[in-house]
């Protein structure tokens, strides 16, 4: 199975700070790699799929991009809305596998 | 709209046996893969299972933790995706989430108890 580490765990950052999260998997591939953003007491919400797709509606201050076995997540002028936890998802091969989440927090 | 509907969470003892179920709307359903995760309260996700779509004869995967005691259906003419769960442990307790669609789509969940 493919190992999924992200990090950080937690961030705290600032309305309009430009941040950034990884996901670094134990095999390389170069897509089959997901960003989901949740809410408290709500559903994931697929921000980016295949790397680097944004899905329909999703700002485009979010992206995504890999080098190697690392896959960033970066949101690039952090808005009040943003605040949440986010996860990668690889599903390049049996099992999918999460990561571990990040906590995004108001600093 | 897209709309998925879970149900049939609810608290059981260990050793029990739940069958959830999710209802589409607004989907291609009878061609959209349908997948279950599942979240612990205060816990990441995880995977639970697949099942394809008709013209992929409805091949299922399940995740390592949950093989062998929970089963993946669907019905297309209801446009439901069914989750069968038997020897329920503690550590099933979490929200369940189905979501399809590429997981572009989710529902809000059902919360299943396991509780001695």
């Amino acid at each position: 199975a493919i190992q999924v580490t992200q990090s950080p765990s937690s961030l705290s950052a600032s309305i309009g700070d430009r941040v950034t999260i990884t996901c670094r998997t134990s095999q390389d591939f170069t897509s089959d790699l997901a960003w989901f953003q949740q809410q408290p007491g709500q559903a994931p919400k697929l921000l980016i799929y295949e790397t680097s797709n944004r899905q329909g509606g999703v700002p485009s201050r979010f992206s995504g991009s890999r080098s190697g076995t690392d896959f960033t997540l970066t949101i690039s002028s952090l808005q009040p809305v943003d605040f949440a936890t986010y996860y990668c998802l690889q599903d390049h091969n049996y099992p999918p596998t999460f990561g571990q989440g990040t906590k995004l927090e108001i600093k | 709209e897209v709309l998925l509907v879970e149900s049939g969470g609810a608290l059981v003892q260990p050793g029990g046996s739940l069958k959830l179920s999710c209802v589409a709307s607004g989907l291609n359903f009878n061609t959209s893969a349908m997948h279950w995760v599942r979240q612990a309260p205060g816990k990441g996700l995880e995977w639970v299972g697949r099942i394809r779509s008709r013209p992929n004869n409805y091949a299922t995967a399940h995740g390592p933790s949950v093989k062998g005691r929970f089963t993946i259906s669907r019905d297309d003419s209801k446009s439901t995706v069914y989750l069968q769960m038997n020897s329920l442990k503690i550590e099933d307790s979490a929200f369940y989430y189905c979501t399809g669609s590429l997981m572009a789509y989710w529902g809000r969940g059902t919360l299943v108890t396991v509780y001695s």
